[in-house]
């Protein structure tokens, strides 16, 4: 298994500010995603974290509204920028091991909620 | 790009009853996830696979891959069960780590 930490598990942030989550694995993995669960919404994946990379982000998400950083195999960072209500969901990393379809684990997730 | 159709999408039952929620997906896959999402928001994964059946104490999961679909059973269901199950898939056909496409979840409560 992996043991995934986030940080911080909530925040309350104010419209137009930035905040910037950490993920930390215990040991070294393949692939680390960033997903976002949205209040009521199934979870959507926002990016893939390339390890010394620019992030692939998915279908509506865009690099100057979630950057994302990877600089090793058990480290990542998502940054939620300049906020709007509407960004108040849960944020979640999960990261897989293998190459395969391996068991994807999840990290505790950052509930955000923006005022 | 593979799509999720989870079903029922609340279902509330009695403590001891036997629950089956149903997940079929549209890209053949090379391995199905069932989660469990807690009122917190926590997720853990239940299951993994791939092909046929897997059990893990009173939860059974079973696959087909031919007719693109899966089913998680719980039998004697118990209160503590009450989460939300969700089923989710590889973004995209084919093989490698795919980032997954999720199911909207089943909202299960579990009544004493």
């Amino acid at each position: 298994s992996a043991v995934i930490s986030q940080k911080p598990s909530r925040d309350i942030c104010q419209r137009g500010t930035s905040l910037t989550i950490q993920c930390q694995v215990d040991s070294q993995v393949t692939m680390m995603f960033w997903y976002r669960q949205q209040p009521g919404q199934s979870l959507t994946l926002i990016a893939t974290a390339n390890q010394g990379s620019e992030a692939t982000y998915e279908s509506g998400f865009v690099i100057d509204k979630f950057p994302i950083s990877r600089p090793n195999l058990t480290f990542s960072t998502l940054t939620v920028s300049n906020m709007s209500p509407e960004d108040s969901s849960i944020y979640l990393c999960s990261v897989v091991r293998g190459r395969s379809a391996d068991t994807q684990y999840f990290g505790p997730g950052t509930r955000l909620t923006v005022l | 790009k593979n799509e999720v159709e989870q079903s029922p999408q609340n279902l509330t039952a009695q403590e001891g009853e036997f629950i089956t929620i149903n997940c079929s997906y549209s890209v053949g896959i090379s391995a199905l996830h069932w989660l469990q999402q807690h009122p917190g928001g926590g997720i853990v994964s239940l299951f993994m696979l791939s092909s046929g059946k897997k059990k893990h104490g009173r939860l059974i999961a079973t696959i087909n891959i031919q007719e693109k679909h899966s089913s998680l059973h719980i039998t004697a269901s118990h209160p503590r069960d009450s989460a939300v199950y969700i089923c989710a898939v590889p973004m995209y056909s084919g093989g490698g780590a795919d980032g997954l496409t999720f199911g909207k979840g089943t909202h299960l409560i579990i009544q004493p």
